[in-house]
């Protein structure tokens, strides 16, 4: 079965940063794009980055460009999310999702969402 | 960025049908994903490019995509589709690879 599972959230402060990952299994990591997707309290879904099978292609969204790096580790099946410059609205839950093809096939898994916290 | 627009939320009786659009300019010319996601759960895809079922989804759900309009169409609805709904959106020429619309909320009476 494909898990995705999410560490290294929690409380931070405005202006801090956070690294989150993402252990994948269950499938042949290095096949399929990915992408990080969030959520903030009673709101909607959000995706704010992607990584290609090879790192070869990334996308971010305008609300995390020059702030959040994504990247991935094929040799670990893992994937990360660095966070800078952490600001109260990034407030919510992040996902770690795999992408149902190469890239653009949509978002077949995800992983249980973990919280992250912006508040002095 | 491109911008998708839902309806915010859509109330249909029990064995009714429930359409929930998704509009987006030349949407017609964008592949189409369609999620559900119940509360405190991370969200199942329905559909993908426009009008594929994934495995395991009920066959009451189906996609279309106009050109104007996407629509995600819920048949013989249950309460257990009672739900968010999400359209999504792959803009594969710009850095923002993907655009989530803003959510339809529906409620089966």
């Amino acid at each position: 079965d494909v898990q995705l599972v999410e560490s290294g959230g929690g409380s931070v402060q405005p202006g801090g940063s956070l690294r989150l990952s993402c252990a994948a299994s269950g499938f042949t990591f290095d096949a399929f794009g990915m992408h990080w997707v969030r959520q903030a309290p009673g709101r909607g879904l959000e995706w704010i980055l992607g990584v290609s099978w090879n790192s070869g292609r990334i996308g971010y969204a305008d609300s995390v460009k020059g702030r959040f790096t994504i990247s991935r580790d094929n040799a670990k099946n893992s994937l990360y999310l660095e966070m800078n410059s952490l600001r109260p609205e990034d407030t919510a839950v992040y996902y770690c999702a795999k992408d149902a093809g190469y890239f653009g096939a949509g978002i077949d898994y995800w992983g249980q969402g973990i919280l992250v916290t912006v508040s002095s | 960025s491109y911008v998708l627009t839902q309806p915010p939320s859509v109330s249909v009786a029990p064995g009714e049908t429930a359409k929930i659009t998704c509009g987006g300019d030349n949407i017609g010319t964008k592949s189409v994903h369609w999620y559900q996601q119940k509360p405190g759960q991370a969200p199942v895809l329905l559909i993908n490019y426009d009008s594929v079922r994934l495995s395991g989804i009920p066959q009451r759900f189906s996609g279309s995509n106009s050109g104007i309009t996407a629509t995600l169409t819920i048949s013989r609805a249950e309460a257990g589709d009672e739900a968010d709904y999400y359209c999504q959106v792959w803009d594969g020429t710009a850095d923002h690879l993907y655009v989530f619309g803003p959510g339809t909320k529906v409620t089966v009476l």
